[in-house]
């Protein structure tokens, strides 16, 4: 089966670095994604990587190994603003989005 | 204001009704989506559309049905809605079918109580 695998929840301070970790087994690969949903809203995308490596956007940066089937979304510089639940999906071989659960991120001052 | 467009908002609905949630949305994609969202889980996929005339079903399908008679709209129907079937629903966009970027664009979701 298909299956991604996200932190239920995560604290983490204001101003400093958080790591949100996601590992996945699908069946095929076609991109890895990113979103964050602050809470009663909708999902918002963040990132999307395909090839290995880091992609960095601002304050976050994503980072991808499919052959570990790994990925980690790093926020520096946290706000309080960044207190959400932070969303990890991978588009399997049939281009339809696989869901983890989601990582609730709490901010604490 | 562009984007997608989610009505009702919230919904208390007795078990054995019928209900529609409807979406539309201006931005002239291809493809749209409804997923539901239930704590402790992933957003699971219920029905999609690749294009205006054509709709697939996706992971949780069993006990609604979607149409998509143009590209603005994807309403989703509960023909006799069930307790299970409290949820938040979010209706959702792409283009290319999402094999682009794969960026989907939500509503703000419909948040549907069954009693």
């Amino acid at each position: 089966g298909q299956n991604i695998d996200q932190p239920t929840e995560m604290t983490a301070t204001e101003g400093a670095i958080v790591q949100i970790n996601c590992t996945y087994q699908t069946s095929g690969f076609n991109g890895l994604f990113w979103y964050q949903q602050h809470a009663g809203e909708a999902p918002t995308f963040l990132s999307y990587n395909v090839l290995d490596g880091l992609e960095e956007k601002g304050r976050f940066s994503s980072f991808l190994s499919r052959s570990k089937g790994y990925s980690y979304l790093l926020l520096k510089e946290l706000q309080m603003k960044d207190s959400a639940s932070y969303l990890c999906a991978v588009m399997d071989s049939n281009y339809q989005l696989i869901w983890g659960a989601g990582t609730k991120l709490i901010i604490k001052p | 204001i562009a984007g997608i467009t989610q009505a009702p908002t919230s919904q208390i609905l007795a078990a054995g009704r019928r209900m529609t949630l409807r979406c539309t949305q201006d931005m002239r994609h291809n493809a749209m989506y409804w997923y539901r969202q239930d704590l402790g889980l992933g957003l699971r996929l219920i029905h999609y559309s690749n294009t205006a005339g054509t709709t697939g079903k996706g992971e949780v399908p069993d006990g609604y049905s979607v149409s998509r008679a143009n590209t603005d709209d994807f309403p989703l129907t509960l023909a006799s809605a069930v307790p299970s079937q409290t949820s938040v629903y979010f209706c959702a966009s792409s283009d290319s079918s999402g094999r682009a970027t794969g960026e989907l664009f939500f509503g703000e979701g419909s948040r549907l109580t069954v009693l």
